[in-house]
Order: C-alpha cells, then structure tokens, then sequence
C-alpha cells in the first residue's frame, strides 16, 4: 500500500545542532515531494519541494532535503538548528495528498 | 501572499446536530480546495478534492453523506459534517491553491477544531 513514513515523532535537540529528518515512502513510479512546516499557532506553510531534476533540493530558513530513490527516502536536513526552528515537520507525497504523521522538533535554547 | 482563512476556527456541538466549515481563499481564485482531518499526533489525512463547480472527490472510507461538501465559488468551500458524533471530534483543514498553477501553491487554512459532545 502506499504510505509515506517519518521515523521520528518528537526530536529535542540544542541550538546549533544538526538536524535531520526522516521520510520514507513506499510508492511506484515518480513521486512529488514536499516538505511542510508548521510553526505552533501558525498555518502550514511548504519548506521545499521536488518534482524532478537535482535531487537535493533547498528550501528556505537554510532547509535542504535529498532524494534518494534507491532508498524510496526524502530526509529533511538543516546544519545547525535554531530555536526558531521549533514546529512541526510533514512529509508529503502530493501526488496523492498523502502526509507522514509529522515529527515534532523542539530546539532548546 | 496569499491567505485562505477558516471560520469558525473551533465549534462545540451536540451530537447529532450538523456543523458548517466555511474555507475562504481570501485574495486569489481557488479552482480546487481540499479538505484534511487530523487527530491527534497523527497525519494530516485528506478527505476530499473539491471543485469549483463540480462534485467533491472523497478518498477512499470517507462518507460523501456525513462529509458534505459545496464549492459554490472559486473563493469559498464548504464543509458540512451531518449529525455529528463524538467520533467526529478532530482538527479540519482546507487548503487552496491558485487556478492555473500546480499543487506546490497551495495554502492551508488554519483549521477549524470540532469537539462533538
């Protein structure tokens, strides 16, 4: 069936930490996939995208995610973290409109 | 940027009573909306593909008779859950994106939370 994973649902790191995300899904053929944030009290508002092309796609706030079709993975990847960065992250695979469970970061400061 | 508001952005009802969810594309045309429900630390789930115009298209478990939804306009959806049940308790989501333009657009709503009593 298909699905889309994140492997952790709440990570609490240190300011200036690096950070990645997991996100594994389990489709056939292309797949477009985004990363979503939501900051607490706020909308969902897309991080990054891929469609096609250069598999490590940058977003904005310094985000970059890779796509590794072998690995049927899209992780979530910033260097150092801020405390801003708290919120929670989403997977998802938009041909579908399926979303991962969402992992929540908190970042102490 | 461009905005899609939710109204109410929380309702109390009686089981059994029916509850409107109003999702406004306030400064852009939306040919398509889509409707997400989400439980507690868990997925976004989508519902439901609606059309400006045109039926909705529900996902696969999702009753068209207890979700009912009505795009009457290229800025307005609206979701009506019938004789509402504690079980419908949950967090619902629109999100809208720009006639013309692909998925990547969308904006989300930011949600209206519904507590069945």
């Amino acid at each position: 069936a298909q699905s889309v994973s994140q492997h952790n649902h709440h990570v609490i790191l240190s300011e200036a930490a690096s950070l990645e995300l997991g996100c594994n899904y389990s489709y056939g053929g292309t797949v477009n996939l985004f990363w979503y944030v939501q900051y607490p009290g706020q909308h969902l508002q897309l991080l990054l995208k891929y469609f096609s092309g250069d598999p490590l796609v940058k977003g904005i706030k310094g985000f970059e995610a890779e796509f590794i079709k072998s690995k049927f993975s899209f992780n979530l990847r910033k260097p150092s973290v801020q405390w801003s960065d708290t919120a929670e992250y989403f997977c998802a695979v938009v041909n579908d409109m399926r979303f991962g469970a969402g992992t929540r970061l908190t970042v102490k400061p | 940027g461009a905005v899609v508001s939710q109204h109410p952005s929380w309702v109390i009802c009686k089981s059994g009573t029916s509850v409107k969810i109003e999702c406004r594309s306030l400064d852009f045309q939306a040919t398509t909306m889509f409707w997400y429900r989400q439980f507690p630390k868990q997925s976004l789930m989508l519902m439901a593909t609606s059309n400006e115009g045109s039926k909705a298209t529900y996902e696969q478990g999702v009753e068209k008779d207890k979700f009912l939804i009505n795009h009457a306009s290229l800025t307005l959806s609206t979701l009506t859950v019938t004789s509402a049940h504690p079980e419908d308790s949950s967090f619902y989501i629109c999100s809208a994106y720009k006639s013309g333009t692909r998925a990547d657009t969308q904006y989300f709503g930011p949600g209206t939370r519904l507590t069945v009593l």
